[in-house]
């Protein structure tokens, strides 16, 4: 059974910090790694990672991959108040249309 | 383009009771899934479709039915609820045509409340 573990659970942080976010994954024929994030709504899309070693930036967020380690790290530079949200991780493997996902990091900027 | 599409947004249902929840998309995709989310469990995955006339299970499929009639439409159907299925669901679309094709779009969201 495919599986996927973020970490932590969740994080508190000031505006202006650095926060890492983590996920592991354990999915049979890995495809994609895929960050999301929800803010009380539905999911929306921020990055799929599918080459090992290869960052994906937008703006302050970047994520990268390491397909020997089986992990992937979502950074945040300089957080904001609006980047408070769940960041949930998905793994595709041997199906298409169907992703796994962790428990998702519950993360919270103060001001 | 709508995207995808969810109705009805809220919904209570009495123990035993069933209903269907819609889920429409219109962006041609092939793939369509169905998604409850509860807290501290992430989305977990109920049935999913890779085209008409095509379904499968997932990691929770139980008491829940599916069918794909068509590429736009893929109903959720709850044969008789239980309070262990008040939820948040979620129904996603994505296409092997693109060059993302695991990149699911996802609807607003149905809260589902079963007493």
């Amino acid at each position: 059974e495919d599986k996927v573990v973020q970490s932590p659970l969740s994080l508190v942080v000031h505006e202006g910090d650095t926060v890492t976010l983590n996920c592991s994954y354990e999915v049979t024929n890995f495809r994609s790694l895929l960050w999301y994030k929800q803010e009380k709504k539905a999911p929306t899309f921020l990055f799929m990672l599918t080459s090992s070693g290869i960052e994906k930036k937008s703006g302050r967020l970047s994520s990268i991959l390491d397909k020997k380690e089986l992990f992937s790290i979502l950074n945040i530079t300089a957080t904001q108040t609006g980047d408070s949200a769940v960041y949930l991780c998905a793994g595709g493997g041997t199906s298409y249309g169907k992703l796994t996902f962790g428990q998702g990091t519950i993360l919270t900027v103060h001001p | 383009n709508a995207g995808v599409t969810q109705t009805p947004k809220f919904q209570v249902l009495k123990t035993g009771q069933s209903m269907t929840l819609q889920c429409a998309q219109d962006m041609n995709h092939e793939y369509m899934s169905w998604y409850r989310q509860d807290p501290g469990m992430g989305l977990r995955l109920i049935h999913y479709s890779v085209g008409a006339g095509i379904t499968d299970q997932g990691e929770v499929p139980n008491g829940y039915n599916v069918s794909r009639s068509t590429t736009e439409d893929f109903p959720l159907r709850l044969l008789s609820a239980a309070p262990s299925q008040t939820s948040v669901y979620f129904c996603a679309s994505s296409s092997v045509r693109l060059a993302s094709t695991d990149t699911q779009y996802f609807g607003p969201g149905t809260r589902l409340t079963v007493l």
